[in-house]
């Protein structure tokens, strides 16, 4: 079975400071991870994903993630936060059938 | 190129009621699948189709059933409605094949369910 677990429920940065959302996974396969934002009355859209190739994963808006093997961790780091990163943050494991999702990560961003 | 659509953006509907969800996938994808996202939670899986069959499911009652079209649309049914069906119904479709392009999924607007 697979699980994610997101450290934080919220987080509040000031406007130019870094962005660091938490995420801790368990697989017992070489996992598949995802970010996913969710602005209010929206869908999820894909910040970024690790699927075994480099273990810095760029994507897009200027958020990257670090996959760490030894951590069972998939942190989502930006480094000067914008008022438009206000949102919901998901980290996601899976396959290609399902994905399992994180409870989320509020982010607040103070002018 | 449409993404995801999804209809109705809102519902309410009364315990014990049945409803169906639909979804147009993104142009040029195949599979389909269905997530349930409760207030202040983040989605769950419930059913991914492909070639108009279930082909994963979730920890989900089968009061909750689905269908894919052959113009790989699809719908999501819920019988016998509970307070606790109350929530975000997403929509995601993918294209199907090997390979890690193939694992990313495009989420629709979602549907609100509320039942009273």
């Amino acid at each position: 079975a697979q699980s994610v677990t997101q450290l934080g429920s919220h987080v509040s940065v000031s406007e130019g400071a870094l962005v660091l959302l938490r995420c801790n996974y368990s697989s017992s396969v070489p996992p598949y991870l995802f970010w996913y934002v969710q602005y209010p009355n929206q869908g999820l859209q894909l910040l970024l994903k690790y699927t075994s190739a480099a273990t810095l994963v760029k994507g897009i808006n200027g958020f990257e993630a670090e996959f760490k093997k030894s951590e069972t961790s998939f942190h989502l780091t930006k480094p000067s936060a914008h008022m438009s990163d206000a949102a919901e943050y998901f980290c996601a494991v899976g396959s290609a059938r399902q994905l399992t999702f994180g409870s989320g990560t509020q982010l607040t961003v103070l002018p | 190129d449409a993404g995801v659509t999804q209809s109705p953006t809102h519902l309410i509907k009364t315990r014990g009621q049945q409803v169906t969800l639909r979804c147009s996938p993104k142009s040029g994808h195949d599979t389909v699948s269905w997530y349930q996202q409760a207030l202040g939670q983040g989605p769950q899986f419930i059913f991914q189709y492909y070639e108009e069959e279930e082909r994963q499911r979730g920890n989900f009652p089968d009061r909750f059933s689905g269908h894919q079209f052959p113009n790989y649309s699809s719908e999501l049914n819920v019988n016998a409605l509970l307070l606790g069906d109350s929530a975000l119904y997403l929509c995601a479709s993918k294209k199907s094949g090997p390979g890690e392009f193939y694992y990313e999924q495009y989420f629709g607007p979602g549907t609100r369910l509320t039942v009273t």
